[in-house]
Protein backbone atom coordinates (compact mmCIF):
# COMPACT_ATOMS: atom_id res chain seq x y z
CA UNK A 1 0.00 0.00 0.00
CA UNK A 2 1.33 3.16 -0.47
CA UNK A 3 2.18 5.36 2.29
CA UNK A 4 1.55 9.07 0.43
CA UNK A 5 -1.69 9.32 -2.05
CA UNK A 6 -1.90 11.91 -4.55
CA UNK A 7 -4.88 11.08 -5.92
CA UNK A 8 -5.01 13.53 -8.37
CA UNK A 9 -2.61 12.63 -11.53
CA UNK A 10 -3.31 16.31 -13.63
CA UNK A 11 -5.16 19.29 -13.18
CA UNK A 12 -5.37 22.26 -15.57
CA UNK A 13 -6.73 25.45 -14.40
CA UNK A 14 -6.74 28.96 -16.12
CA UNK A 15 -4.85 31.70 -14.57
CA UNK A 16 -5.96 33.67 -11.05
CA UNK A 17 -7.72 30.32 -10.34
CA UNK A 18 -7.37 28.80 -7.49
CA UNK A 19 -6.62 25.33 -6.95
CA UNK A 20 -5.99 22.95 -4.41
CA UNK A 21 -3.96 19.64 -4.58
CA UNK A 22 -4.87 17.06 -2.25
CA UNK A 23 -2.26 14.81 -0.38
CA UNK A 24 -3.31 11.76 1.95
CA UNK A 25 -0.76 10.27 3.82
CA UNK A 26 -0.61 6.41 6.03
CA UNK A 27 1.56 5.83 8.55
CA UNK A 28 1.28 4.59 12.03
CA UNK A 29 3.44 6.91 13.91
CA UNK A 30 3.30 9.67 16.08
CA UNK A 31 5.94 11.43 15.02
CA UNK A 32 6.63 11.98 11.53
CA UNK A 33 6.97 14.96 8.70
CA UNK A 34 5.64 15.95 5.89
CA UNK A 35 6.96 17.32 3.02
CA UNK A 36 5.76 19.13 -0.26
CA UNK A 37 8.46 19.85 -3.52
CA UNK A 38 8.18 21.02 -6.27
CA UNK A 39 9.50 20.17 -9.85
CA UNK A 40 9.09 22.68 -12.66
CA UNK A 41 9.71 21.87 -16.47
CA UNK A 42 13.10 22.57 -16.13
CA UNK A 43 13.01 19.53 -13.72
CA UNK A 44 15.18 20.51 -10.89
CA UNK A 45 13.42 19.50 -7.48
CA UNK A 46 12.56 22.45 -4.79
CA UNK A 47 11.83 22.15 -0.87
CA UNK A 48 8.63 24.05 -0.30
CA UNK A 49 7.31 23.68 2.61
CA UNK A 50 7.81 20.70 6.40
CA UNK A 51 5.40 19.87 8.60
CA UNK A 52 5.90 18.11 11.98
CA UNK A 53 2.83 15.76 12.82
CA UNK A 54 2.48 17.43 16.07
CA UNK A 55 2.23 20.91 14.64
CA UNK A 56 -1.29 21.35 12.92
CA UNK A 57 -1.36 24.87 12.82
CA UNK A 58 -2.16 25.63 8.74
CA UNK A 59 0.75 27.84 7.10
CA UNK A 60 0.18 30.44 4.30
CA UNK A 61 3.46 31.80 2.07
CA UNK A 62 2.10 34.50 0.14
CA UNK A 63 -0.24 32.92 -2.29
CA UNK A 64 0.76 29.36 -1.32
CA UNK A 65 -1.15 27.77 1.99
CA UNK A 66 -1.14 24.09 3.59
CA UNK A 67 -3.59 22.58 5.54
CA UNK A 68 -2.79 19.95 7.69
CA UNK A 69 -5.86 17.32 8.88
CA UNK A 70 -4.45 14.79 11.46
CA UNK A 71 -8.33 13.43 12.14
CA UNK A 72 -8.33 12.93 8.12
CA UNK A 73 -4.34 12.19 7.38
CA UNK A 74 -4.27 14.80 4.86
CA UNK A 75 -1.99 17.58 4.15
CA UNK A 76 -3.12 19.84 1.12
CA UNK A 77 -1.52 22.44 -0.94
CA UNK A 78 -3.62 25.64 -1.83
CA UNK A 79 -2.14 28.32 -4.47
CA UNK A 80 -5.21 31.02 -4.77
CA UNK A 81 -4.62 33.05 -8.12
CA UNK A 82 -2.46 30.65 -9.60
CA UNK A 83 0.10 31.82 -12.17
CA UNK A 84 1.37 30.26 -15.12
CA UNK A 85 4.73 30.06 -13.71
CA UNK A 86 3.21 27.64 -10.88
CA UNK A 87 2.94 24.72 -13.67
CA UNK A 88 4.85 21.90 -12.10
CA UNK A 89 4.27 19.23 -10.63
CA UNK A 90 4.45 18.62 -7.30
CA UNK A 91 4.72 15.98 -4.72
CA UNK A 92 4.06 15.22 -1.04
CA UNK A 93 6.38 13.20 1.29
CA UNK A 94 6.14 11.33 4.12
CA UNK A 95 9.46 11.09 6.92
CA UNK A 96 8.54 8.58 9.71
CA UNK A 97 10.51 9.22 12.80
CA UNK A 98 9.23 7.15 15.79
CA UNK A 99 11.64 5.23 17.73
CA UNK A 100 11.91 1.86 16.17
CA UNK A 101 10.68 2.82 12.63
CA UNK A 102 13.39 2.92 9.71
CA UNK A 103 14.91 6.17 9.72
CA UNK A 104 15.92 7.83 6.23
CA UNK A 105 13.33 6.20 4.14
CA UNK A 106 11.52 9.27 2.67
CA UNK A 107 8.08 7.84 1.07
CA UNK A 108 6.87 10.31 -1.84
CA UNK A 109 3.62 10.38 -3.77
CA UNK A 110 3.18 9.53 -7.55
CA UNK A 111 3.29 14.02 -8.18
CA UNK A 112 0.55 15.99 -9.28
CA UNK A 113 0.40 17.75 -12.86
CA UNK A 114 -0.34 21.35 -12.86
CA UNK A 115 -0.72 23.23 -16.01
CA UNK A 116 -1.97 27.20 -15.40
CA UNK A 117 -3.13 28.28 -18.63
CA UNK A 118 -2.68 32.01 -19.38
CA UNK B 1 27.31 28.32 -2.81
CA UNK B 2 25.89 25.32 -1.03
CA UNK B 3 24.53 22.71 -3.93
CA UNK B 4 24.34 18.93 -4.55
CA UNK B 5 26.06 18.26 -7.85
CA UNK B 6 25.64 15.40 -10.14
CA UNK B 7 27.37 14.15 -12.82
CA UNK B 8 27.02 13.31 -15.81
CA UNK B 9 23.16 15.20 -16.55
CA UNK B 10 23.00 12.87 -19.40
CA UNK B 11 24.30 9.43 -20.00
CA UNK B 12 23.17 6.50 -22.80
CA UNK B 13 25.15 3.12 -22.34
CA UNK B 14 24.21 -0.03 -23.13
CA UNK B 15 23.49 -3.30 -21.34
CA UNK B 16 25.77 -4.53 -19.15
CA UNK B 17 28.20 -1.75 -19.35
CA UNK B 18 29.00 -0.93 -15.79
CA UNK B 19 28.66 3.05 -14.57
CA UNK B 20 28.68 5.08 -12.08
CA UNK B 21 27.01 8.16 -11.25
CA UNK B 22 28.63 10.45 -9.42
CA UNK B 23 26.79 12.47 -6.46
CA UNK B 24 28.90 15.24 -3.92
CA UNK B 25 27.87 17.87 -1.47
CA UNK B 26 29.00 20.69 -0.11
CA UNK B 27 26.83 21.64 2.93
CA UNK B 28 28.65 18.57 5.26
CA UNK B 29 25.40 16.92 5.22
CA UNK B 30 25.37 13.60 7.04
CA UNK B 31 22.42 12.28 5.03
CA UNK B 32 22.13 10.95 1.19
CA UNK B 33 20.28 9.29 -0.40
CA UNK B 34 19.82 8.49 -4.33
CA UNK B 35 15.94 8.13 -6.10
CA UNK B 36 14.74 7.61 -9.24
CA UNK B 37 11.60 9.25 -11.04
CA UNK B 38 9.45 7.02 -13.36
CA UNK B 39 6.20 8.59 -15.36
CA UNK B 40 3.17 7.83 -13.46
CA UNK B 41 5.58 6.36 -10.56
CA UNK B 42 6.84 9.63 -8.66
CA UNK B 43 9.95 9.23 -6.57
CA UNK B 44 11.14 6.28 -5.49
CA UNK B 45 14.42 5.76 -2.99
CA UNK B 46 16.96 3.72 -4.03
CA UNK B 47 19.52 3.91 -1.47
CA UNK B 48 20.53 6.17 1.32
CA UNK B 49 23.33 6.45 4.04
CA UNK B 50 23.04 7.95 7.67
CA UNK B 51 26.71 8.27 7.83
CA UNK B 52 30.01 7.55 6.39
CA UNK B 53 30.10 3.84 5.93
CA UNK B 54 26.20 3.51 6.91
CA UNK B 55 24.02 2.77 3.68
CA UNK B 56 20.88 0.92 3.76
CA UNK B 57 18.09 -0.23 1.17
CA UNK B 58 15.04 1.76 -0.06
CA UNK B 59 12.45 0.53 -2.42
CA UNK B 60 13.79 -0.57 -5.21
CA UNK B 61 17.72 -1.45 -4.56
CA UNK B 62 17.89 -4.44 -6.88
CA UNK B 63 20.37 -3.45 -9.71
CA UNK B 64 22.19 -1.07 -7.85
CA UNK B 65 25.27 0.07 -5.47
CA UNK B 66 26.10 2.31 -3.54
CA UNK B 67 29.31 3.87 -1.26
CA UNK B 68 29.84 6.12 1.26
CA UNK B 69 33.36 6.34 1.98
CA UNK B 70 33.85 9.59 2.58
CA UNK B 71 30.93 12.36 3.87
CA UNK B 72 30.66 14.20 0.70
CA UNK B 73 30.22 11.49 -1.91
CA UNK B 74 27.66 9.28 -2.46
CA UNK B 75 28.14 7.57 -5.63
CA UNK B 76 25.38 5.21 -7.88
CA UNK B 77 26.75 2.40 -9.29
CA UNK B 78 25.25 0.12 -11.38
CA UNK B 79 27.58 -3.18 -12.22
CA UNK B 80 25.11 -4.98 -15.06
CA UNK B 81 22.67 -1.84 -16.20
CA UNK B 82 19.36 -3.20 -18.15
CA UNK B 83 16.93 -1.07 -19.99
CA UNK B 84 14.64 -0.84 -17.22
CA UNK B 85 16.86 1.03 -15.45
CA UNK B 86 16.11 3.58 -17.86
CA UNK B 87 15.19 6.64 -15.74
CA UNK B 88 15.73 10.06 -13.94
CA UNK B 89 17.67 9.72 -11.11
CA UNK B 90 18.47 12.11 -8.48
CA UNK B 91 20.55 12.55 -5.49
CA UNK B 92 19.84 14.59 -1.93
CA UNK B 93 20.89 15.22 1.23
CA UNK B 94 20.01 16.50 4.41
CA UNK B 95 21.75 17.74 7.74
CA UNK B 96 18.92 14.85 9.62
CA UNK B 97 17.56 11.67 8.06
CA UNK B 98 14.61 12.05 10.33
CA UNK B 99 12.88 15.02 8.07
CA UNK B 100 13.82 17.98 10.36
CA UNK B 101 15.70 19.71 7.79
CA UNK B 102 14.67 19.40 3.90
CA UNK B 103 16.47 17.53 1.45
CA UNK B 104 18.43 19.13 -1.40
CA UNK B 105 18.48 17.78 -4.37
CA UNK B 106 20.98 17.47 -7.71
CA UNK B 107 19.76 18.55 -10.99
CA UNK B 108 19.26 14.68 -12.04
CA UNK B 109 21.00 11.92 -14.35
CA UNK B 110 18.54 11.15 -17.08
CA UNK B 111 19.92 7.57 -17.82
CA UNK B 112 18.69 5.82 -20.90
CA UNK B 113 20.03 2.08 -21.10
CA UNK B 114 19.67 0.61 -24.72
Amino acid sequence: AQKVTQAQTEISVVEKEDVTLDCVYETRDTTYYLFWYKQPPSGELVFLIRRNSFDEQNEISGRYSWNFQKSTSSFNFTITASQVVDSAVYFCALSEADRGSTLGRLYFGRGTQLTVWP
Amino acid sequence: EAQVTQNPRYLITVTGKKLTVTCSQNMNHEYMSWYRQDPGLGLRQIYYSMNVEVTDKGDVPEGYKVSRKEKRNFPLILESPSPNQTSLYFCASSLSPTGVSPLHFGNGTRLTVT
